[in-house]
Parts: C-alpha cells; structure tokens; sequence
C-alpha cells in the first residue's frame, strides 16, 4: 500500500448504528487530519493529530469520536449519527510543522438513513 | 473567520485554450498556499503548492501569489479534457496561539469543463 488509505470507501448506517472508520498514512508524516466534505460546501477540518497534540473544530458534533494509537493510524467512531452527517469523509496526511503540504486519501462515502 | 473565495464559475474553456483559476484569502498570516484537483467522486489530488511572491511553473500549470493583494492564482495552459475537474484552493494560515499545528482552509472550488 502506498500513500493514504481509507475503509471502507462506502457506509450506509441507521441513526442508532455505530461504525468505525479507518485511515492508514504509508508516507512516514508526523500530522493526520479527518475532513468532511458535504455538497455545495467547502471542505471541512474535523480534526488534526500530531505526536504532540490534538486539535478539534469545536463545531463537531460529539457523535464524532476521533482515535490516534500511532502517527500512522487514525480512526474515526461513529455513533448515533444524524441523515445530514451524509458526506464524503476524507484523512489526509502531513509532515509537520514543514512541509506541511497535505496529501488525502481515497475518502469514505457515508449515507446516514 | 478565515475565508478562501474562488471565483464560482463553473468554467468553460476550449481544448488548447488557458484556463484561469483565481482565489482570494482574508488572513494576512497565511504562509502558504495549495491548488488541488478534485475529480467527482474523487478525493482531492495536489497539483500545486507556492510559498513566495511571484510565478511557480510546473509543466502546463502555473500558480501566482501576490500576498500584498490576498490573491493567488492557477493558469492552465494547453488545457486538455483530461482537466475537467473541480479545482480547489487551499490556504494554511499558521499555526494558532498555543498550538504548533497550521490550519488549512479551503474554498468552495471551481468548476472547469474543458471541451474538445
């Protein structure tokens, strides 16, 4: 695998489900981010991890629950989420504090029913 | 609140014609600037990043940064269909009071169609 991974790609859930996504960083970065991009709407930081700290848009529903075990892995929880949670969901990667030049991966299509 | 505006488009340009992109940001802090890619469906792909003043040529792209205007701008040359794409701006304004991590803000991209 190379570059930024994500699974799954598509998610369809109900509102009382709660699922996990995942994201894998194969290019040795310190920094991962977890995006929403809903249509007609600019891409969205949900929230940034570097080895030193955490960082949250503070407009985030706490149905959101992002997990960092190591800089090379980032998870976001899902819980009892809402039908206008249904966007694409993107990770991204960096190397901090330069470049900082932030490369994405492939994004998870959610559907909220 | 920090804002990136593209100008909305969408865009419409012949096979072989230049396309241009503009953006504007509202931080005056802001170091360094991104144009992406975004194929629909797609996540989004960099094509270009520019970090001073003045023109960065890569192949058929150019990216203009003028930080005493707020603007930074994407030329496409020789545009191709293979172009046709959603086009988003990225500006990282720095790092926060507090924090060492910058902020990456995004506009709301440009639609460029490019026809043969």
């Amino acid at each position: 695998e190379t570059g930024v991974t994500q699974t799954p790609r598509h998610l369809v859930m109900g509102m009382t489900n709660k699922k996990s996504l995942k994201c894998e960083q194969h290019l040795g970065h310190n920094a991962m981010y977890w995006y929403k991009q809903s249509a007609k709407k600019p891409l969205e930081l949900m929230f940034v991890y570097s080895l030193e700290e955490r960082v949250e848009n503070n407009s985030v529903p706490s149905r959101f629950s992002p997990e960092c075990p190591n800089s090379s892995h980032l998870f976001l929880h899902l819980h009892t989420l809402q039908p206008e949670d249904s966007a694409l969901y993107l990770c991204a990667s960096s190397q901090v504090p330069t470049p900082d030049t932030q490369y994405f991966g492939p994004g998870t299509r959610l559907t909220v029913l | 609140q920090k804002e990136v505006e593209q100008n909305s488009g969408p865009l419409s340009v012949p096979e072989g014609a230049i396309a241009s992109l503009n953006c504007t940001y509202s931080d005056r802090g802001s170091q360094s600037f991104f144009w992406y890619r975004q194929y629909s469906g797609k996540s989004p792909e960099l094509i270009m990043s520019i970090y001073s003043n003045g023109d960065k040529e890569d192949g058929r792209f150019t990216a203009q940064l003028n930080k005493a205007s707020q603007y930074v701008s994407l030329l496409i040359r020789d545009s191709q269909p293979s172009d046709s794409a959603t086009y988003l701006c990225a500006v990282n304004t720095g790092a926060d009071r507090g924090s060492t991590l910058g902020r990456l803000y995004f506009g709301r991209g440009t639609q460029l169609t490019v026809w043969p």
